[in-house]
C-alpha cells in the first residue's frame, strides 16, 4: 500500500523559475493537503481541498497555487519561484477534514 | 490568534525512563488532538489522537492527557527507546477542516 506519494523528493529552482509539486494518494480519502515545513518549525497548512473539485486557502497561500485533479491527486504550482519558498513540502490526505492525516515523504526544494 | 505551542523545544532522556512531553493550545473550539512522530528526512507518522469528550486515551507504550481546563496536552512515552528519538508534534482541529501543528519537541533518548 503506497499511502501518499509526493514527486519529486528534491528539486533545485532558479528564482522566477516555475514547478509543479505532483501528490497522490490511493486511500480513496477525501480531503488532501499541502503543508510546508521551515527548519525547526512545524507544519503550516498552504492550501487544502475537502473534496474533489474544491479548494481552499490555508495559512500561507501566497505564492502558490493547487489543483485537485481527481480524488486521488492534489498538485502544488509555484509560479514564479522566490527564495522564501526554500521548504520541505508535504502532501497529506485524510477521510475527512477532521481526523487523521496521513503524509507523503516530502519535497525538499531550494530556491536560489 | 489561535495557536498550538510546545513548552520545551528539547527533551533528553535515558534509554528506559519514562518521557513526558507538553503542548499547549489555546484555541477552545479545537475537539480533536493528535500526536505526530517525525524522523529525520521523513513524513509525520500518527502516534495517538483523541478527542475532547476524553481525558486519557492509551496506546502501545503511549498514553496522551488532555486537561481542557487549562488547554494542556501531553504525551508520555513509557520505557523510552533509541527508536524513539524524534520530533514530535502536536496538532489540533478546533472545528476547521485541517490540522494546525505546534513548532514541535526534540526527543533525544541517551543509550
Amino acid at each position: 500500500n503506497a499511502g501518499v506519494t509526493q514527486t519529486p523528493k528534491f528539486q533545485v529552482l532558479k528564482t522566477g523559475q516555475s514547478m509543479t509539486l505532483q501528490c497522490a494518494q490511493d486511500m480513496n480519502h477525501n480531503s488532501m493537503y499541502w503543508y510546508r515545513q521551515d527548519p525547526g518549525m512545524g507544519l503550516r497548512l498552504i492550501y487544502y481541498s475537502a473534496s474533489e473539485g474544491t479548494t481552499d486557502k490555508g495559512e500561507v497561500p501566497n505564492g502558490y497555487n493547487v489543483s485537485r485533479l481527481n480524488k486521488r491527486e492534489f498538485s502544488l504550482r509555484l509560479e514564479s519561484a522566490a527564495p522564501s519558498q526554500t521548504s520541505v513540502y508535504f502532501c497529506a490526505s485524510s477521510d475527512e477534514g477532521f481526523g487523521e492525516a496521513f503524509f507523503g515523504q516530502g519535497t525538499r526544494l531550494t530556491v536560489v | 490568534g489561535e495557536s498550538v505551542g510546545l513548552h520545551l523545544p528539547t527533551l533528553s532522556v535515558q534509554e528506559g525512563d519514562n518521557s513526558i512531553i507538553n503542548c499547549a493550545y489555546s484555541n477552545s473550539a479545537s475537539d480533536y488532538f493528535i500526536w505526530y512522530k517525525q524522523e529525520s528526512g521523513k513524513g509525520p507518522q500518527f502516534i495517538i489522537d483523541i478527542r475532547s469528550n476524553m481525558d486519557k486515551r492509551q496506546g502501545q507504550r503511549v498514553t496522551v492527557l488532555l486537561n481542557k481546563t487549562v488547554k494542556h496536552l501531553s504525551l508520555q512515552i513509557a520505557a523510552t527507546q533509541p527508536g524513539d528519538s524524534a520530533v514530535y508534534f502536536c496538532a489540533e482541529n478546533g472545528g476547521r477542516r485541517a490540522l494546525t501543528f505546534g513548532s514541535g519537541t526534540r526527543l533525544q533518548v541517551q543509550p
